[in-house]
């Protein structure tokens, strides 16, 4: 098993520029999570996804937008970049609400 | 409102000795604790986790210990070894909505020297 990729690893946008942060997993969960990783401070949840075609905002979800159309696939759209959306991205999944998370290597994105 | 919060962003100790982390939590939902661990340019991983039912969990040389009544936790490694510097985040969530859906505290970076 491959567990959670990410893609890209890093990636600089200008503002106003978007893009799609991808991650996929392979282990047949149902859960997937997007955080953001701000320096010195924790992880924030973004979007979640409880299955294919369920999604619901976590704490910091405005300027990014997710849909779930497979159970693999999870990706992270950002619509329109600012400098306030430079930070680690982080991808998490798990089997069931119980189980614990399984992250990402994240992905790194500056917005200059 | 921060929800969950570990106060120490730094603890250092000797290797062979005990680290002790701490974590208070606010929300009086939170009923599942867990910790991860973070190396550099990686995401965290699980370490290991505590219900609500319970005041202790054990898992080799780590322990969680849960106070429901003061709303704290902690991990405690021993022996502590090098390897074991990274920077751990507790995390919590209530269980009837979705564990999936996480609180995180800022970390704390332990460094463990030889």
């Amino acid at each position: 098993n491959a567990g959670v990729t990410q893609t890209p690893k890093f990636q600089v946008l200008k503002t106003g520029q978007s893009m799609t942060l991808q991650c996929a997993q392979d282990m047949n969960h149902e859960y997937m999570s997007w955080y953001r990783q701000d320096p010195g401070m924790g992880l924030r949840l973004i979007h979640y996804s409880v299955g294919a075609g369920i999604t619901d905002q976590g704490e910091v979800p405005n300027g990014y937008n997710v849909s779930r159309s497979t159970t693999e696939d999870f990706p992270l759209r950002l619509l329109s970049a600012a400098p306030s959306q430079t930070s680690v991205y982080f991808c998490a999944s798990s089997y069931s609400r119980s189980d614990t998370q399984y992250f990402g290597p994240g992905t790194r994105l500056t917005v200059l | 409102d921060q929800q969950v919060k570990q106060n120490s962003p730094s603890l250092s100790v000797q290797e062979g000795r005990i680290s002790i982390l701490n974590c208070d939590y606010t929300n009086s939902m939170f009923d599942y604790f867990l910790w991860y661990k973070k190396y550099p340019a990686e995401g965290p991983t699980f370490l290991i986790s505590i219900s609500s039912i319970k005041d202790k969990n054990e898992d080799g040389r780590f322990t969680v210990f849960l106070n429901k009544s003061a709303k704290h936790l902690s991990l405690h490694i021993v022996p502590s070894q090098p390897g074991d510097s990274a920077v751990y985040f507790c995390a919590a969530s209530a269980y009837m909505t979705n564990a999936g859906k996480s609180t995180f505290g800022d970390g704390t970076t332990l460094t463990v020297k030889p």
